[in-house]
């Protein structure tokens, strides 16, 4: 069974760090490119990163580049993102995905909720 | 960047069917989308792929209830048999090289 399962969210000061985590099991991790979306309160869903399978590749939102990092551990079967410098407004659960390439985004984990606030 | 447009609300009646509209800017109209679904309070789940032929993949478990079907930009999730766990929100996503997107999503409330 494909389990996707975030952790790392919390309460965090504008212009703080957080590092959020998805581990992977039921599949080959390094075969997928794996994502990062966002979804602010009663809002909709919002792409944040995508890392290929290689972890070489990545790309990223405008809104989050520069202050996102995105990253993977194959051996670990682990997803990452790196946040920086937040703002009140990355406020927003934050889901991983993955993709077999340019495709949908098939599975989804649960969610780890983000708080950018003073 | 292609740009989805979703109506922000639906509504049907029990048992009955609906067909929500999903609509692929101008010069992406030949992309593959995906229809989501995600229920009050839940992480997303994804329904299917849907090409601009028509054709579409389900996800596993996914019920016989819900098909895909395309016209021209515009790309189509039907509901038949509308049941009360069906009331959700749905969001279709594209993507491409550069990016990833989501429509704004529709939110579907069953009478």
């Amino acid at each position: 069974e494909v389990q996707l399962v975030e952790s790392g969210g919390g309460l965090v000061q504008p212009g703080g760090s957080l590092r959020l985590s998805c581990a992977a099991s039921g599949f080959t991790f390094s075969s997928y490119w794996m994502h990062w979306v966002r979804q602010a309160p009663g809002k909709g869903l919002v792409w944040v990163s995508r890392v290929n399978s290689d972890g070489i590749t990545t790309i990223y939102a405008d809104s989050v580049k520069g202050r996102f990092t995105i990253s993977r551990d194959n051996a670990k079967n682990t997803l990452y993102l790196q946040m920086n410098s937040l703002r009140v407004e990355d406020t927003a659960v934050y889901y991983c995905g993955r993709s077999s390439g340019y495709d949908r985004i098939d599975y989804w984990g649960q969610g780890t909720l983000v708080t950018v606030s003073s | 960047q292609p740009v989805l447009t979703q109506s922000s609300s639906a509504s049907a009646s029990l048992g009955s069917s609906v067909k929500l509209t999903c609509t692929l800017s101008s010069g992406h109209s030949s992309y593959i989308i995906a229809w989501h679904q995600q229920q009050p309070g839940k992480a997303p789940r994804s329904l299917m792929k849907l090409a601009g032929t028509g054709t579409y993949n389900k996800g596993s478990g996914v019920p016989e209830r819900f098909s895909g079907s395309s016209s021209g930009a515009d790309r189509y999730l039907t509901i038949s048999n509308l049941q009360f766990g069906d009331e959700a929100d749905y969001y279709c996503e594209t993507w491409d090289s550069n990016t990833r997107v989501f429509g704004g999503g529709t939110k579907l409330t069953v009478l």
